[in-house]
């Protein structure tokens, strides 16, 4: 399974549109690039998922550039709510399971 | 609600007893996943059920874990003679298909004194 690498950490204000990195260089290709939330004491909840291009959602964008070696999570005006760790893997197609790496902090301050 | 349903939420215990975990997943998702997760550190996979089935353990499940799916519904994670190392946030998770849906639970956390 591809590794990823994201920032440990990242600081933001209320309102600000927060992008947090993903690189992934060894992807395959039929892997998809999936983010994920966790608060404390909860368990990481599913963001959006994609594979090349661009998608979005109500919650957040993906950007993802052609050659796919990286991912871009954004995150619109975001809130203190948005406080989490945010988890950037890679897999799909017969994988059953995820891996995740240390996740990227964001604290959100007023 | 429809959610991922872990059992207890907190578990306190003495180092060398024996502990059980119970999970519900939501209702049509064949597939189980156990991951565990230490204090500043990203779940680590621990095993996998498609229906009754175990199709996959990670090393990290030593002889002391064992996990069951007797009917393919909740799932239940034991650890015998538990270490302070067992000591950890365990998350269940379930899905209807490998990729995606994944639906976790709220996690059920163990402090081994």
């Amino acid at each position: 399974l591809a590794k990823t690498t994201q920032p440990i950490s990242m600081d933001s204000y209320e309102g600000q549109e927060v992008n947090i990195t993903c690189s992934h260089n060894n992807i395959a290709t039929n892997d998809y690039i999936t983010w994920y939330q966790q608060f404390p004491s909860q368990g990481p909840r599913f963001i959006i998922q994609g594979y090349k291009t661009k998608v979005t959602n109500e919650v957040a964008s993906l950007f993802i550039p052609a050659d796919r070696k990286s991912s871009t999570l954004s995150l619109p005006r975001v809130s203190l709510s948005d406080t989490a760790v945010y988890y950037c893997l890679v897999g799909g197609g017969a994988t059953n399971k995820l891996i995740f790496g240390t996740g990227t902090l964001l604290a959100v301050q007023p | 609600d429809t959610g991922v349903s872990q059992d207890p939420r907190h578990k306190i215990t003495k180092r060398g007893q024996n502990v059980t975990f119970r999970c519900d997943p939501i209702s049509e998702h064949n597939r189980l996943y156990w991951y565990r997760q230490t204090l500043g550190q990203g779940p680590e996979f621990l095993t996998y059920f498609q229906n009754e089935a175990q199709l996959e353990k990670s090393r990290l499940l030593s002889d002391r874990f064992s996990a069951e799916r007797p009917k393919g519904s909740f799932s239940t994670l034991e650890i015998q003679r538990t270490e302070q190392g067992d000591s950890a946030m365990y998350l269940c998770a379930s899905s209807p298909s490998g990729r995606d849906g994944y639906t976790f639970g709220s996690g059920t956390r163990l402090t081994v004194v």
